[in-house]
């Protein structure tokens, strides 16, 4: 148990939809990462937060965003989802800027259909 | 851009084999590279790091050494068993940035 907690576990939703993933970081973590993991990319880095403000944008389509809450929990909303949304959305804490040593939580599973 | 380059899978050996990932990279400055493992089901885990040149990462009895004049981190073992049956991704992080960048993933299969 990495101690980094997602969920849901698993999401299936119809195009167009708009859908919230959670993710609440190991204890005393204060950066979070959002990954999406698909057959076709593989791993891709979406963003990162530090203690609340955003530090770092990857390859994060604009129909997406997230925040970093002030208990330190993180949401990324997904909206208009097409099929190509479908994937496994990981989050991943580390305690300092730069993800020297990130911890992984399982994944919420999206199913868009 | 900087980038990480795996052996494409699956790699497929029998239990007490060796193994060999291969793992290269490209960056514009001296990155800190990673091997992780995702089982089954589950998120991914830290494997073995190394942050400098000539270094050697190890775990479990997983071992992968920092070549920086080959640009590579290939992971090996010298006996695998069954449960090491996962996918495994090298990954490598810049110095001062907040973001690792993985390769495509290498699944491992380990038959009796």
């Amino acid at each position: 148990d990495s101690g980094v907690t997602q969920t849901p576990k698993h999401l299936i939703t119809a195009t167009g939809q708009r859908v919230t993933l959670r993710c609440s970081p190991r204890s005393g973590d204060l950066s979070v990462y959002w990954y999406q993991q698909s057959l076709d990319q593989g791993l891709q880095f979406l963003i990162q937060y530090y203690n609340g403000e955003e530090r770092a944008k990857g390859n994060i389509l604009e129909r997406f965003s997230a925040q970093q809450f002030p208990d330190l929990h993180s949401e990324l909303n997904l909206s208009s989802l097409e099929l190509g949304d479908s994937a496994l959305y990981f989050c991943a804490s580390s305690v300092l800027q730069g993800a020297t040593e990130a911890f992984f939580g399982q994944g919420t599973r999206l199913t868009v259909v | 851009g900087d980038s990480v380059t795996q052996m494409e899978g699956p790699v497929t050996l029998s239990e007490e084999a060796f193994l060999t990932i291969n793992c290269t990279y490209t960056a514009t400055g001296y990155p800190s590279l990673f091997w992780y493992v995702q089982y089954p089901g589950e998120g991914l885990q830290l494997l073995l790091k190394a942050t400098k040149a000539d270094d050697k990462g190890s775990n479990k009895g997983f071992e992968a050494t920092y070549r920086k004049e080959t640009t590579s981190f290939h992971l090996e073992k010298g006996s695998v068993q069954v449960s090491d049956s996962a996918v495994y991704f090298c990954a490598l992080a810049l110095y001062n940035t907040d973001k690792l960048i993985f390769g495509t993933g290498t699944r491992l299969q380990v038959f009796p």
